[in-house]
């Protein structure tokens, strides 16, 4: 089956930096990445996704890449603000059965004022 | 639209006890499924649903039974409750030939 890493597990950076967190898949048929913020105690909310017939994907001061070749999508985060601060998760899936998805273990990210 | 809906929100049992999770959704999407998330963990599939009637196991399906009688409502049953199923669980909908998954708000459960 899939089998997704996500690194780093922590994260900390200065309000106005900017955070990359990284994900790399096993299973080259998977098509679908999408990524998660959860706030504590929250329920996970999608953020950003993107399909494999897409090299980048932006949305405002976030953005994702994907490299097939080497298996791995990375999230982007530019003049981050401490609302930024929660858990982050990455995911892969064929996308027909994106409820299917395997996920990461999370990167916390702390963005200090 | 409600979007998707779990109770309870908490529930303590004791060891072998038995319980049933409830979701809902509105929104008559086809696809259901159900996750937990362990503390440091990310979100691993328990089961899933692609219509009414039709359920298949995830990656960890072992204690648990599902089943799907109406596109609005999957239950999730826990049929002997162990302490190693203390979790928070998730359920998420999505519609069909669309990715994107909706989560519930989650259901915190204890197991002593």
């Amino acid at each position: 089956g899939e089998n997704v890493e996500q690194h780093p597990s922590t994260l900390s950076v200065q309000e106005g930096d900017s955070a990359v967190i990284k994900c790399t898949y096993s299973d080259s048929a998977s098509n679908y990445f999408p990524w998660y913020k959860q706030e504590l105690g929250k329920r996970p909310q999608l953020i950003i996704d993107i399909r494999s017939n897409v090299g980048e994907k932006k949305d405002q001061r976030i953005a994702v890449t994907l490299n097939k070749t080497a298996k791995h999508f990375s999230l982007h985060i530019t003049e981050t603000q401490p609302e930024d601060s929660a858990v982050y998760f990455c995911a892969a899936s064929k996308g027909t059965n994106a409820g299917k998805s395997t996920f990461g273990d999370g990167t916390t990210l702390t963005v200090k004022p | 639209n409600a979007g998707v809906t779990q109770t309870p929100k908490f529930q303590v049992l004791k060891t072998g006890q038995s319980m049933t999770l409830q979701c809902a959704q509105d929104m008559n999407h086809e696809y259901m499924s159900w996750y937990r998330q362990d503390p440091g963990m990310g979100l691993r599939l328990i089961h899933y649903s692609v219509g009414a009637g039709i359920t298949d196991q995830g990656e960890v399906p072992n204690g648990y039974n599902v089943s799907r009688s109406t596109t609005e409502d999957f239950p999730l049953r826990l049929l002997s409750a162990a302490p190693s199923q203390t979790s928070v669980y998730f359920c998420a909908s999505r519609q069909g030939g669309r990715e994107t998954q909706y989560f519930g708000p989650g259901t915190r459960l204890l197991v002593l």
